[in-house]
């Protein structure tokens, strides 16, 4: 079945610093991929959605600066957290749909990245 | 007011109970009806998909969908420890549109 794949699952950074995570589909191709944070014992809240070979779509209120997204490839999104601060320690999630015939093209989520800014 | 509002709980059953999880909703568009369970520091994993009304089933869980009263339920029988999680339902107008979530419900299944 489909998989997403999201790298690291975990990392702790310095205050200032920046942190790349990679979200990856790994037996389809996905020209769409989505980016959501989720706060302890809340939902999901949709950040950016990623296009392949444009530039991405943000949210309301999500600086653009501060989460830069790149869609290289038809399996590879990377959302890079720049600057980080404490405030910025989350989960944060990505998905794709799977458009292969039968698949009904439902999301598929990574197992997410913790984020801890110290 | 939320456009999908779904009680966080926490739900607390025996083993072997029904379970029963509920969202409603507010936006008339919503024809994609997905619930997803996530554990604890997991991402989502899909569960059910339905489009439009009516029920489908899978194995033990069964969803329904009333879109004349926006309500969508997802029902587990025989429910076990390991479906202890938390459950999300997510909404969406179109097949390649964004998906609104709510807020989860958590549950968790006593042996």
């Amino acid at each position: 079945g489909a998989v997403v794949s999201q790298h690291p699952s975990r990392v702790i950074c310095k205050s200032g610093t920046s942190v790349k995570i990679e979200c990856r589909s790994l037996d389809f191709q996905a020209t769409t991929m989505f980016w959501y944070r989720q706060f302890p014992k809340k939902s999901l809240m949709l950040m950016a959605t990623s296009n392949e070979g444009s530039k991405a779509t943000y949210e309301q209120g999500v600086e653009k600066d501060k989460f830069l997204i790149n869609h290289a490839s038809l399996t590879l999104s990377t959302l890079t957290v720049t600057s980080a601060h404490p405030e910025d320690s989350s989960f944060y999630i990505c998905s794709a749909r799977d458009w292969r015939p039968g698949r009904n093209s439902p999301l598929h989520f990574g197992n997410g990245t913790r984020l801890t800014v110290t | 007011q939320k456009e999908v509002e779904q009680d966080p709980g926490p739900l607390s059953v025996p083993e072997g109970a029904i379970v029963s999880l509920n969202c409603t909703y507010s936006n008339s568009a919503f024809q994609y009806f997905m619930w997803y369970r996530q554990y604890s520091r997991k991402g989502p994993e899909l569960l059910m998909y339905t489009y439009s009304s009516g029920n489908k089933e899978d194995g033990r869980f069964t969803a329904q969908v009333d879109k004349s009263s926006k309500y969508i339920s997802l029902f587990i029988r025989d429910s076990q420890p390991s479906d202890s999680a938390t459950y999300l339902c997510a909404l969406s107008d179109t097949n390649a549109g964004k998906s609104t979530f709510g807020d989860g419900t958590t549950l968790t299944v006593k042996p």
